[in-house]
């Protein structure tokens, strides 16, 4: 079956960086792009970026453009989200989602499977 | 002020139906599809429907979505007590060119 597993707790000070990673198994790694989605205690879920597991290519939501860095590593199948110059309103729970479905396809594209999540706490 | 806006909260009694709404605008919900995500405490979120009104294998037909123009409702039928949950509206936003969530609803059940 599909599973998405993360890499373990973090904390980390301000002005850090983190590097979260994201095990895929169950299905061809390439075939399908991951997203990182993270929540801060108490709040929706905010988007962060994806990745095309194919060619590498990504893409970032501008409220992190120049942050975030997301890369994979074909082998083994691991996406790895990478966020710089920590602050405390980073601390929130981190998690890598599968996109099915494509751009233009009627029922467009939803994330159908989850990390468990990983939780990244900044403090001083 | 919020992408995509749910109700804070909805409650309602075993057996009940209830129903969730996700209002946004022309550039998110009234050009994209829409999807939804059941929360419980604690874990990851899980799919519940994709593509406004389809259900991934293992959903209960309970669920049922819907959408017309810039706004969707999920619907809960036959309401259990393992419905509770926190429920997201989900959709790209072609504007922001990024994927956004609406604040989330607290489903209590009685």
């Amino acid at each position: 079956q599909v599973q998405l597993v993360q890499s373990g707790a973090e904390v980390k000070e301000p002005g850090a960086s983190v590097k979260v990673s994201c095990k895929a198994s169950g299905y061809t790694f390439t075939t399908y792009p991951i997203h990182w989605v993270r929540q801060a205690p108490g709040q929706r879920p905010e988007w962060m970026g994806l990745i095309n597991t194919g060619n590498g290519n990504t893409r970032y939501s501008q409220n992190f453009q120049g942050r975030v860095t997301i890369t994979r590593d074909t082998s083994p199948s691991t996406v790895y989200m990478e966020l710089s110059s920590l602050r405390s309103e980073d601390t929130a729970v981190y998690y890598c989602a599968r996109q099915r479905g494509y751009f233009g396809y009627d029922f467009g594209r939803w994330f159908d499977s989850w990390g468990q999540g990983t939780l990244v706490t900044v403090s001083s | 002020q919020s992408v995509l806006t749910q109700p804070p909260s909805a409650s309602g009694t075993p057996g009940q139906r209830v129903t969730i709404s996700c209002s946004g605008s022309s550039s998110n919900i009234g050009s994209n599809p829409l999807n939804w995500y059941q929360q419980l405490p604690g874990t990851a979120p899980k799919l519940l429907i994709y593509g406004n009104n389809q259900r991934p294998s293992g959903v209960p037909d309970r669920f049922s979505g819907s959408k017309s123009g810039t706004s969707a409702s999920l619907a809960i039928s036959g309401l259990q007590s393992e419905d509770e949950a926190d429920y997201y509206c989900a959709t790209w936003d072609d504007s922001l060119n990024g994927w956004v969530f609406g604040g989330g609803t607290k489903l209590t059940v009685l």
